[in-house]
């Protein structure tokens, strides 16, 4: 089955630096790999996704990439707030599954 | 204001007991799911369902059942046989089978007494 690992844990930055989480994955049949940001006891909520067609997507502050080659995939966040500190869980999934292969998640602090 | 509910938001299990949750979505989806969560992991998928009175297991099924009696509503009861069954546990919807799981209820903490 797939395996998602993420890195780091945890990630302090400055308010106003960039923020980078890397993942891996297992499988590569996996095409479908969404982000999505938890706030404490709170509801995931997906922030952006990319599909295995497309190297880059850019949504405002945040952008994600894909090398399927090598499998992973990364989220960046520019300019950060203190606002965008939460859990960042990244996934993996394929077309017509009916799971999501979750990473363990880090904990982004942005200090104002 | 569409989405999907989840009671309680707190729970306490005494040993031996069985407890359920609630999730309830008006959102008419098809599909519907349950996920555990513990501490620095990853959420891990309990059950699913794709269509009313069918459901089927994810990797962590054990001491867990569920029914899907209606579309709207997916409850999931964790029995004692369940034996570390502190978590927060989330439900989740996907408009139709095949699609990964959209959006995502509020969650319930479940702790033991």
């Amino acid at each position: 089955g797939e395996n998602v690992e993420q890195h780091p844990s945890t990630l302090s930055v400055q308010e106003g630096d960039s923020a980078v989480i890397k993942c891996t994955y297992s499988d590569s049949a996996s095409n479908y790999f969404p982000w999505y940001k938890q706030e404490l006891g709170k509801r995931p909520q997906l922030i952006i996704d990319i599909r295995s067609n497309v190297g880059e997507k850019k949504d405002q502050r945040i952008a994600v990439t894909l090398n399927k080659t090598a499998k992973h995939f990364s989220l960046h966040i520019t300019e950060t707030q203190p606002e965008d500190s939460a859990v960042y869980f990244c996934a993996a999934s394929m077309d017509g599954a009916n799971n999501l292969f979750f990473g363990t998640g880090t904990r982004l602090t942005v200090i104002p | 204001d569409g989405g999907i509910t989840q009671s309680p938001k707190y729970l306490f299990r005494k040993e031996g007991q069985n407890v359920t949750l609630s999730c309830e979505q008006n959102l008419n989806h098809d599909a519907m799911y349950w996920y555990r969560q513990d501490p620095g992991q990853g959420l891990r998928l309990i059950y699913y369902s794709q269509i009313v009175n069918d459901f089927q297991k994810g990797d962590i099924a054990e001491g867990y059942s569920v029914s899907r009696e209606k579309k709207e509503s997916f409850p999931l009861t964790v029995t004692s046989a369940q034996k570390n069954p502190t978590a927060f546990y989330l439900c989740a919807s996907s408009i139709r089978t095949g699609e990964i799981p959209q959006h995502f209820g509020d969650g319930t903490r479940l702790s033991i007494l």
